[in-house]
């Protein structure tokens, strides 16, 4: 099975600064990707799907990109209210498996 | 938009089963995916289920402990996981597939697995 590594696990940044966060495929997956953001005790909610599509409804401050089978999730701009854990999830083909996650914290 | 609405939280003992409903309504959608979150932990994905056809997907490590169903008549989705352990305990969560298709998810049920 493709297996989906994301890093950091954490970080913490201040209000304003462009934040990344990367997920790495182990195999080729062409723009399969999606991003979701989960705030604690929250359901989670869909960022970005195709790597790069901003799902309707979402701040334009949050991006995706792909580099080969590096995907990227940036949010130019952080707000407080952007924190949460950030899951990257792969669905070119079963098992859609998610990335460990990135807990993101302002300081 | 489509609504998702799920069953209430559960308690069973380790070995028996539980199954856990998704009702749909509003617009239609191609498919469920089923994604749980232990305390404390990501998300782990499960399966997926077709809406019109019923065909299933399941993760490795769920392959003949899990079964999803759906029944077009009562738009309700569910999944029976078996033969529990207390490792189980986890919020389990429906959600529309795929991604960009919507974006909606139920509002996840508590299972708790303990003796």
């Amino acid at each position: 099975d493709i297996q989906m590594t994301q890093s950091p696990s954490s970080l913490s940044a201040s209000v304003g600064d462009r934040v990344t966060i990367t997920c790495r495929a182990s195999q080729y997956i062409s723009n399969y990707v999606a991003w979701y953001q989960q705030k604690p005790g929250k359901v989670p909610k869909l960022l970005i799907y195709g790597a790069s599509t901003l799902q309707s409804g979402v701040p334009s401050r949050f991006s995706g990109s792909r580099s080969g089978t590096d995907f990227t999730l940036t949010i130019s701009s952080l707000q407080p209210e952007d924190v949460a854990t950030y899951y990257c999830q792969k669905y070119n083909s079963p098992p859609f498996t998610f990335g460990p996650g990135t807990k993101v914290a302002v300081k | 938009q489509v609504q998702l609405v799920q069953s209430g939280a559960e308690v069973k003992k380790p070995g028996a089963s539980v199954k856990v409903s998704c009702k749909a309504s509003g617009d239609s959608f191609s498919g469920i995916t089923w994604v749980r979150q232990a305390p404390g932990r990501g998300l782990e994905w499960m399966g997926w289920i077709s809406a019109d056809s019923g065909n299933t997907k399941y993760a490795q490590k769920f392959q003949g402990r899990a079964t999803m169903t759906t029944n077009t008549l009562t738009t309700t989705v569910t999944m029976e996981l078996r033969s529990l352990r207390s490792d189980d305990t986890a919020v389990y969560f429906c959600a529309t597939w795929p991604p960009g298709d919507s974006d909606s998810w139920g509002q996840g049920t508590l299972v708790t697995v303990s003796s």
